[in-house]
């Protein structure tokens, strides 16, 4: 009964491959985030869908694309990794602006 | 722009100890506050929320209240335990607003 699920946990892949993390809420929420987190702990988001739509892509290269094809799911598929894609990735969901945000615990993806 | 400007850590304390831990934000607007606790190998948690001026968010003996006058959010507790040790994150939401701290790390010590 995990509210923010997100699979795989840890993914080790090469530069060059193409890689997707997953993630569902079963919240009932209507808004779902992609964040970066650095090896420095900084957290920068990525990509936000409302309800299937997306309302925010914050200078991420191309590369990167987010598909939701519900409100319940917002999956992040990275193309030709390169080795500074390694981070920890968040996915999150809340149900508006003035309410936290319920975060999954996170993918740890190392490009070698 | 909006920004957000955390203490710098790690901070240290003994169990018992009193905890602040700064923050301070700008951003346009009335924004929501928060306070988010990450432990190792976890994703955040949300602590605390304020969401006008001068409400006070508390949960597990931290505290932090809206100063809109200073633009802070600072985060205390009167006595900290070892199980308080993890990273602190401040967050300000809003319209447009998605920013996060760069995070403080706390250790305490038995």
């Amino acid at each position: 009964d995990t509210a923010v699920s997100q699979t795989p946990k840890y993914l080790v892949t090469q530069m060059g491959n193409d890689k997707s993390i997953k993630c569902e809420q079963n919240l009932g929420h209507d808004t779902m985030y992609w964040y970066k987190q650095d090896s420095k702990k900084f957290l920068k988001i990525m990509f936000s869908y409302n309800n299937k739509e997306l309302i925010i892509n914050e200078t991420v290269p191309n590369r990167f694309s987010p598909k939701s094809p519900d409100k319940a799911h917002l999956n992040l598929h990275i193309n030709s990794l390169e080795l500074g894609d390694s981070a920890v990735y968040f996915c999150a969901s809340r149900p508006g602006q003035a309410y936290g945000y319920t975060f999954g615990s996170g993918t740890r993806l190392t490009v070698v | 722009g909006n920004s957000v400007t955390q203490m710098e850590g790690p901070v240290t304390l003994s169990e018992e100890a009193f905890l602040t831990i700064n923050c301070t934000y700008t951003a346009t607007g009335y924004p929501s506050l928060f306070w988010y606790v990450q432990y190792p190998g976890e994703g955040l948690q949300l602590l605390l929320k304020a969401t006008k001026a001068d409400d006070k968010g508390s949960n597990k003996g931290f505290e932090a209240t809206y100063r809109k006058e200073t633009t802070s959010f600072h985060l205390e507790k009167g006595s900290v335990q070892v199980s308080d040790s993890a990273v602190y994150f401040c967050n300000v939401s809003g319209t447009y607003k998605y920013i996060f701290g760069t995070g403080t790390r706390l250790k305490v010590l038995a």
